[in-house]
């Protein structure tokens, strides 16, 4: 079974800084997707950004950007120019690409303060 | 992205009621949705997967006589608590799974509480 570690229960960061959430992951498939969902106040779940296993090339959204390491079965997540509109729980997930009916596992989520 | 409604938002029941939360996808059609539970300060633990048509598969575990799925339609799931108690009362979420990479579409959560 996979499993995804979110290792900092909190994490804070001064307003227009830069913040490095870390997640890293246990699997022996070579094909899946990993994912960062944002959880505000409002419990609303939303997806901040998505990474294919099969993708050498980090993705970014905006001030979003990842650290993929597939050998080292890492995902981090960068938050750049820090806004006071991040603070929020920050889930990790994986998703085995193998058939349309998987589930995500979710790491157990990183609180994110933003300080200004 | 994808656009998924619950009601409702939050609902109080009395010990041995049963209570029904509905999701709907509002912008296509979905042939699999997802049912997590979370409780506060914790991660979404999955209950149940919802196949359109189908019976639900249900996580180690979750009670599927409990908690009943039904998902008549490709834009219609509902979960109902049967004979609730107050250790059922926790936040439930729906989502919905689209896209490339399968991404998964929350809807905004039912706070259930049990008294």
């Amino acid at each position: 079974a996979q499993t995804v570690t979110q290792s900092q229960p909190e994490m804070s960061v001064q307003e227009a800084e830069t913040v490095t959430l870390s997640c890293t992951y246990d699997t022996s498939e070579s094909d899946y997707y990993l994912f960062w969902y944002k959880q505000p106040p409002s419990r609303q779940m939303i997806l901040v950004i998505r990474q294919e296993a099969y993708k050498q090339q980090n993705a970014t959204e905006n001030r979003f950007s990842v650290n993929f390491q597939k050998a080292a079965k890492s995902f981090s997540l960068k938050i750049s120019d820090s806004q006071l509109g991040d603070a929020a729980m920050y889930f990790c997930a994986y998703r085995s690409a193998r058939n349309a009916g998987n589930m995500l596992t979710f790491g157990g989520g990183t609180r994110l303060m933003v300080k200004p | 992205g994808a656009v998924v409604s619950q009601h409702p938002s939050r609902v109080i029941c009395k010990s041995g009621t049963s209570v029904k939360i509905e999701c709907r996808s509002l912008d296509f059609q979905a042939t699999t949705m997802f049912w997590y539970r979370q409780f506060p300060k914790q991660s979404l633990m999955l209950m149940a997967t919802s196949n359109e048509g189908s019976k639900a598969t249900y996580e180690q575990g979750v009670e599927k006589d409990k908690f009943l799925i039904n998902h008549a339609s490709l834009t219609l799931s509902t979960l109902t608590v049967t004979s609730a108690h107050p250790e059922d009362s926790s936040f439930y979420i729906c989502s919905v799974q689209r896209g490339p990479s399968y991404e998964q579409y929350f809807g905004p959560g039912t706070r259930l509480t049990v008294t």
